[in-house]
């Protein structure tokens, strides 16, 4: 079967760095996406890596390894309003979105 | 602005009833989606269209029915043979179904059945 794993739940310092990883086993690969999901609001897109490598936006990088199964998420300089869920997904050979359950991250001052 | 607007954003149904939820674009995307979310879980496809007056099945299409008469508009009903559907429901568009798809989403429609 099709699996993305990652942490249900992390706490981290404002002002500090984490790194909210992502495992996957998927029927053929056609990228990897992360997206941010405030509670009970929309999920918005955050990244995209379909390369191994890592993409850097701003304050936000996303990491991938297709030989590992493996991405990862780093945010740095973190703020409260960083507080949200991060989703992972990895598009299959369909072209289909599978979905992590999301790792919750918690900002502490 | 462009988006997508979900309605009704909350909505109780008493058990037996059919409800449909409602969802709109103006982004001018060709492909329309429905999730389903959970606690715990990660989101599941209910739906998808990538085209007026076409729609394929999802993971979990079951006791649900869609429609794509306009190119803005997908609705979802929630029929009564929906064993569970106490959920939170996502509408979202994206300019196709490959590739760099990136999903816009909508606010959400949060369904209690009582």
């Amino acid at each position: 079967g099709q699996n993305i794993d990652q942490p249900t739940e992390m706490t981290a310092t404002e002002g500090a760095i984490v790194q909210i990883n992502c495992t996957y086993q998927t029927s053929g690969f056609n990228g990897l996406f992360w997206y941010q999901q405030h509670a009970g609001e929309a999920p918005t897109f955050l990244s995209y890596n379909v390369l191994d490598g890592l993409e850097e936006k701003g304050r936000f990088s996303s990491f991938l390894s297709r030989s590992k199964g493996y991405s990862y998420l780093l945010l740095k300089e973190l703020q409260m309003k960083d507080s949200a869920s991060y989703l992972c997904a990895v598009m299959d050979s369909n072209y289909q979105l599978i979905w992590g359950a999301g790792t919750k991250l918690i900002i502490k001052p | 602005d462009g988006g997508i607007t979900q309605s009704p954003k909350y909505l109780f149904r008493k058990e037996g009833q059919n409800v449909t939820l409602s969802c709109e674009q103006n982004l001018n995307h060709d492909a329309m989606y429905w999730y389903r979310q959970d606690p715990g879980q990660g989101l599941r496809l209910i739906y998808y269209s990538q085209i007026v007056n076409d729609f394929q099945k999802g993971d979990i299409a079951e006791g649900y029915s869609v429609s794509r008469e306009k190119k803005e508009s997908f609705p979802l009903t929630v029929t009564s043979a929906q064993k569970n559907p106490t959920a939170f429901y996502l509408c979202a568009s994206s300019t196709g179904v490959s590739g760099a798809n990136v999903l816009t989403f909508g606010a959400g429609s949060r369904l209690t059945v009582l």
